[in-house]
Protein backbone atom coordinates (compact mmCIF):
# COMPACT_ATOMS: atom_id res chain seq x y z
CA UNK A 1 0.00 0.00 0.00
CA UNK A 2 1.58 3.17 -0.87
CA UNK A 3 0.67 5.69 1.89
CA UNK A 4 2.11 9.03 -0.12
CA UNK A 5 1.33 9.38 -3.99
CA UNK A 6 3.23 11.84 -5.48
CA UNK A 7 2.93 13.32 -9.50
CA UNK A 8 3.99 13.75 -12.17
CA UNK A 9 7.08 11.46 -12.10
CA UNK A 10 8.75 13.83 -14.27
CA UNK A 11 8.56 17.20 -15.20
CA UNK A 12 9.99 19.89 -18.00
CA UNK A 13 10.01 23.65 -16.99
CA UNK A 14 11.04 26.80 -18.95
CA UNK A 15 13.33 28.65 -16.89
CA UNK A 16 11.06 31.17 -15.24
CA UNK A 17 8.39 29.04 -14.74
CA UNK A 18 6.43 27.66 -12.04
CA UNK A 19 6.77 24.36 -11.40
CA UNK A 20 3.70 22.27 -9.19
CA UNK A 21 5.12 18.89 -7.70
CA UNK A 22 1.59 17.09 -6.09
CA UNK A 23 1.45 14.76 -3.20
CA UNK A 24 -1.47 12.96 -1.81
CA UNK A 25 -1.73 10.91 1.56
CA UNK A 26 -3.61 8.06 2.86
CA UNK A 27 -3.09 8.10 6.49
CA UNK A 28 -4.93 10.43 8.36
CA UNK A 29 -2.41 9.94 11.47
CA UNK A 30 0.34 11.99 9.83
CA UNK A 31 0.72 15.42 10.49
CA UNK A 32 4.24 16.46 9.21
CA UNK A 33 4.59 16.77 5.60
CA UNK A 34 8.31 17.82 4.72
CA UNK A 35 9.61 18.51 1.01
CA UNK A 36 13.13 17.33 -0.13
CA UNK A 37 15.67 18.15 -2.66
CA UNK A 38 18.11 15.15 -3.98
CA UNK A 39 20.63 15.41 -6.59
CA UNK A 40 22.03 12.64 -8.10
CA UNK A 41 24.56 10.48 -5.65
CA UNK A 42 23.61 12.79 -3.25
CA UNK A 43 21.41 12.62 0.59
CA UNK A 44 18.36 14.33 0.17
CA UNK A 45 18.06 17.52 1.58
CA UNK A 46 15.12 19.63 3.20
CA UNK A 47 13.63 22.27 1.43
CA UNK A 48 10.66 23.19 3.54
CA UNK A 49 7.55 21.45 5.52
CA UNK A 50 4.26 21.96 6.80
CA UNK A 51 2.35 20.90 9.70
CA UNK A 52 -1.37 20.26 9.03
CA UNK A 53 -3.04 22.96 10.88
CA UNK A 54 -1.54 25.56 8.09
CA UNK A 55 -3.12 25.95 4.53
CA UNK A 56 0.46 27.15 2.93
CA UNK A 57 3.54 28.04 3.73
CA UNK A 58 6.62 30.17 2.03
CA UNK A 59 9.90 29.96 2.10
CA UNK A 60 11.73 32.05 -1.05
CA UNK A 61 10.81 30.61 -4.08
CA UNK A 62 9.28 27.46 -2.32
CA UNK A 63 5.97 27.41 -1.19
CA UNK A 64 3.46 24.40 -0.40
CA UNK A 65 -0.05 24.01 -0.17
CA UNK A 66 -1.98 21.86 2.00
CA UNK A 67 -5.29 20.87 1.38
CA UNK A 68 -6.22 18.80 4.68
CA UNK A 69 -9.37 17.43 3.76
CA UNK A 70 -8.79 16.48 0.50
CA UNK A 71 -5.64 15.02 2.17
CA UNK A 72 -3.17 16.67 -0.14
CA UNK A 73 -0.37 18.76 -0.31
CA UNK A 74 2.18 20.41 -3.44
CA UNK A 75 5.16 21.87 -3.83
CA UNK A 76 5.16 25.31 -5.65
CA UNK A 77 8.64 26.68 -7.20
CA UNK A 78 8.40 29.91 -8.51
CA UNK A 79 10.66 31.51 -10.98
CA UNK A 80 12.73 28.00 -12.00
CA UNK A 81 16.06 28.19 -12.74
CA UNK A 82 18.24 25.70 -14.39
CA UNK A 83 19.96 24.75 -10.99
CA UNK A 84 16.82 23.76 -9.43
CA UNK A 85 16.90 20.62 -11.74
CA UNK A 86 17.07 17.88 -9.37
CA UNK A 87 14.25 14.84 -7.96
CA UNK A 88 12.05 16.33 -5.59
CA UNK A 89 10.36 13.93 -2.55
CA UNK A 90 7.15 14.35 -0.72
CA UNK A 91 7.33 12.93 2.46
CA UNK A 92 5.21 12.57 5.35
CA UNK A 93 5.42 10.89 9.44
CA UNK A 94 3.46 10.87 12.09
CA UNK A 95 3.69 11.36 15.68
CA UNK A 96 4.91 7.88 17.63
CA UNK A 97 2.20 7.19 20.21
CA UNK A 98 3.10 7.04 24.17
CA UNK A 99 5.15 10.50 24.10
CA UNK A 100 7.59 8.65 21.97
CA UNK A 101 9.64 10.88 18.93
CA UNK A 102 8.36 10.98 15.06
CA UNK A 103 7.91 7.66 12.85
CA UNK A 104 10.37 8.08 10.38
CA UNK A 105 9.37 9.20 6.96
CA UNK A 106 7.28 7.93 4.37
CA UNK A 107 8.40 8.92 0.69
CA UNK A 108 6.17 9.24 -2.45
CA UNK A 109 8.52 7.97 -5.13
CA UNK A 110 10.00 11.41 -6.60
CA UNK A 111 9.96 14.16 -9.34
CA UNK A 112 12.57 14.55 -11.91
CA UNK A 113 12.22 17.93 -12.36
CA UNK A 114 14.01 19.49 -15.77
CA UNK A 115 14.03 22.80 -16.09
CA UNK A 116 15.40 24.41 -19.49
CA UNK A 117 17.31 27.52 -19.70
CA UNK B 1 24.20 23.92 10.61
CA UNK B 2 22.54 20.43 10.88
CA UNK B 3 25.54 18.61 9.14
CA UNK B 4 25.13 14.84 9.09
CA UNK B 5 28.29 12.80 7.49
CA UNK B 6 28.21 9.29 6.32
CA UNK B 7 31.33 7.41 6.34
CA UNK B 8 32.58 5.56 3.89
CA UNK B 9 30.95 6.97 0.83
CA UNK B 10 31.21 4.48 -0.72
CA UNK B 11 32.52 0.62 -0.27
CA UNK B 12 32.90 -2.65 -2.74
CA UNK B 13 33.02 -6.02 -0.48
CA UNK B 14 32.62 -9.41 -1.56
CA UNK B 15 29.59 -11.81 -1.03
CA UNK B 16 29.86 -13.31 2.36
CA UNK B 17 31.70 -10.21 4.07
CA UNK B 18 30.62 -7.81 5.86
CA UNK B 19 30.51 -3.81 6.04
CA UNK B 20 30.02 -1.12 9.16
CA UNK B 21 28.68 2.28 7.85
CA UNK B 22 28.76 5.21 9.96
CA UNK B 23 26.81 8.07 10.63
CA UNK B 24 27.57 11.24 12.05
CA UNK B 25 25.61 14.14 13.47
CA UNK B 26 28.55 17.13 13.78
CA UNK B 27 27.16 19.95 14.96
CA UNK B 28 24.04 18.98 16.97
CA UNK B 29 23.36 16.00 19.22
CA UNK B 30 20.71 13.36 17.59
CA UNK B 31 18.37 11.66 19.68
CA UNK B 32 17.39 10.06 16.77
CA UNK B 33 18.77 8.51 13.69
CA UNK B 34 16.93 6.32 10.79
CA UNK B 35 18.38 4.59 7.91
CA UNK B 36 16.90 4.48 4.28
CA UNK B 37 17.46 2.07 1.72
CA UNK B 38 16.91 3.78 -1.80
CA UNK B 39 17.75 1.59 -5.31
CA UNK B 40 18.47 3.53 -8.33
CA UNK B 41 15.75 5.84 -9.39
CA UNK B 42 13.46 5.12 -7.26
CA UNK B 43 12.60 6.24 -4.05
CA UNK B 44 13.82 6.31 -0.15
CA UNK B 45 12.44 3.39 1.72
CA UNK B 46 12.71 3.45 5.72
CA UNK B 47 14.57 0.12 7.29
CA UNK B 48 15.09 1.10 11.20
CA UNK B 49 14.89 4.10 13.44
CA UNK B 50 17.59 3.83 16.46
CA UNK B 51 16.92 6.04 19.63
CA UNK B 52 20.44 6.78 21.17
CA UNK B 53 21.10 3.98 23.93
CA UNK B 54 18.02 1.90 23.03
CA UNK B 55 17.63 -1.04 20.33
CA UNK B 56 16.50 -0.56 17.48
CA UNK B 57 13.31 -0.31 15.75
CA UNK B 58 13.00 -2.08 12.35
CA UNK B 59 10.29 -1.87 9.87
CA UNK B 60 8.36 -4.81 8.43
CA UNK B 61 10.43 -6.90 6.28
CA UNK B 62 13.53 -5.67 7.53
CA UNK B 63 16.07 -8.89 8.64
CA UNK B 64 17.27 -7.08 12.33
CA UNK B 65 20.07 -9.80 12.01
CA UNK B 66 21.20 -9.13 8.80
CA UNK B 67 21.31 -5.40 9.20
CA UNK B 68 22.79 -4.36 12.44
CA UNK B 69 22.53 -0.92 14.14
CA UNK B 70 23.76 0.63 16.60
CA UNK B 71 23.45 4.09 18.51
CA UNK B 72 26.15 4.22 20.90
CA UNK B 73 26.35 8.07 21.36
CA UNK B 74 24.01 11.09 20.46
CA UNK B 75 26.09 11.70 17.40
CA UNK B 76 27.28 8.00 16.38
CA UNK B 77 25.19 5.56 14.49
CA UNK B 78 26.37 2.26 12.99
CA UNK B 79 24.86 0.52 10.22
CA UNK B 80 26.39 -2.93 9.44
CA UNK B 81 25.47 -5.22 6.67
CA UNK B 82 26.49 -8.41 7.84
CA UNK B 83 26.99 -11.52 5.14
CA UNK B 84 26.21 -9.06 2.41
CA UNK B 85 24.77 -10.44 -1.09
CA UNK B 86 24.55 -8.85 -4.26
CA UNK B 87 20.95 -7.95 -3.46
CA UNK B 88 22.57 -5.88 -0.92
CA UNK B 89 23.80 -3.69 -3.34
CA UNK B 90 22.37 -0.43 -2.65
CA UNK B 91 22.90 3.34 -1.58
CA UNK B 92 21.81 3.62 2.32
CA UNK B 93 21.39 7.18 3.65
CA UNK B 94 21.25 7.36 7.76
CA UNK B 95 18.98 11.16 8.79
CA UNK B 96 19.34 12.37 11.98
CA UNK B 97 16.80 14.43 14.66
CA UNK B 98 17.63 16.62 17.03
CA UNK B 99 15.74 15.86 20.53
CA UNK B 100 11.97 14.55 20.65
CA UNK B 101 10.37 17.48 19.33
CA UNK B 102 11.47 18.96 16.42
CA UNK B 103 10.78 16.85 13.07
CA UNK B 104 13.05 18.38 11.16
CA UNK B 105 15.46 14.91 9.62
CA UNK B 106 18.59 16.12 8.29
CA UNK B 107 20.13 13.62 5.49
CA UNK B 108 23.69 11.94 5.17
CA UNK B 109 25.60 11.93 1.98
CA UNK B 110 24.71 8.25 1.51
CA UNK B 111 27.00 5.15 1.02
CA UNK B 112 27.07 3.39 -1.82
CA UNK B 113 27.78 -0.35 -1.13
CA UNK B 114 28.36 -2.59 -4.33
CA UNK B 115 28.25 -6.44 -3.03
CA UNK B 116 30.57 -8.80 -5.97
Amino acid sequence: QQQVKQSPQSLIVQKGGISIINCAYENTAFDYFPWYQQFPGKGPALLIAIRPDVSEKKEGRFTISFNKSAKQFSLHIMDSQPGDSATYFCAASRRQREGGGADGLTFGKGTHLIIQP
Amino acid sequence: GAVVSQHPSWVICKSGTSVKIECRSLDFQATTMFWYRQFPKQSLMLMATSNEGSKATYEQGVEKDKFLINHASLTLSTLTVTSAHPEDSSFYICSAREGRVTREQYFGPGTRLTVT
